[in-house]
């Protein structure tokens, strides 16, 4: 069984602040994607970023960036000089197992005040 | 290029009456998804087809659930008889194919509120 945990059920910030969503996940394959989305008020999950259990390397896109981690089986996700447009949940995911079925987290409510 | 499409977006039934939501995937998207998201939590997978065939059915409540994809294109999720725990959002998504790199596309969700 595969299992996604996202701690932070909510984290307010005031813009321009960065902030870090912490993702934890358990799996017993060996290959595997990780994925976040953002699901914005409007409800419609949006793809952010997709890595291969065997890519390590930290990744930059923007203000975006996450750290995958396999040792302590982590995904992190940070947000550098938050806007009140980042507002919306974030969701964790992970890819595997029978049916290469995508698993969620609980997500992360990110609230970014002017 | 056209994303997901799911309707109704709004339904509001009482408990014991049917219901069915629709689903049409990205055109050429041979994977299809429902997930029910109830408020405050991340969404869940109810079942996964891959074409007109079931991979992954082992969530769906099939005492009430069912779900079909008869032309290996678009697809009816039905409730029936609903229970007020079934009020949730039901989203569709999509993919290409079924690998484990496969992202999904996500459809705007159903949103079910049974009285």
């Amino acid at each position: 069984a595969q299992k996604v945990t996202q701690a932070q059920t909510e984290i307010s910030v005031v813009e321009k602040e960065d902030v870090t969503l912490d993702c934890v996940y358990e799996t017993r394959d060996t290959t595997y994607y990780l994925f976040w989305y953002k699901q914005p008020p409007s409800g419609e999950l949006v793809f952010l970023i997709r890595r291969n259990s065997f890519d390590e390397q930290n990744e930059i896109s923007g203000r975006y960036s996450w750290n995958f981690q396999k040792s302590t089986s982590s995904f992190n996700f940070t947000i550098t000089a938050s806007q009140v447009v980042d507002s919306a949940v974030y969701f964790c995911a992970l890819r595997g197992g029978a049916g290469n079925m995508l698993t969620f987290g609980g997500g992360t409510r990110l609230m970014v005040k002017p | 290029e056209a994303g997901v499409a799911q309707s109704p977006r709004y339904k509001i039934i009482e408990k014991r009456q049917s219901v069915a939501f629709w689903c049409n995937p990205i055109s050429g998207h041979a994977t299809l998804y429902w997930y029910q998201q109830i408020l405050g939590q991340g969404p869940k997978l109810l079942i996964q087809f891959q074409n007109n065939g079931v991979v992954d059915d082992s969530q769906l409540p099939k005492d009430r659930f069912s779900a079909e994809r008869l032309k290996g294109v678009d697809s009816t999720l039905k409730i029936q008889p609903a229970k007020l725990e079934d009020s949730a959002v039901y989203l569709c998504a999509s993919s290409l194919e079924q690998a484990k790199s496969e992202k999904l596309f996500f459809g705007s969700g159903t949103q079910l509120s049974v009285l």
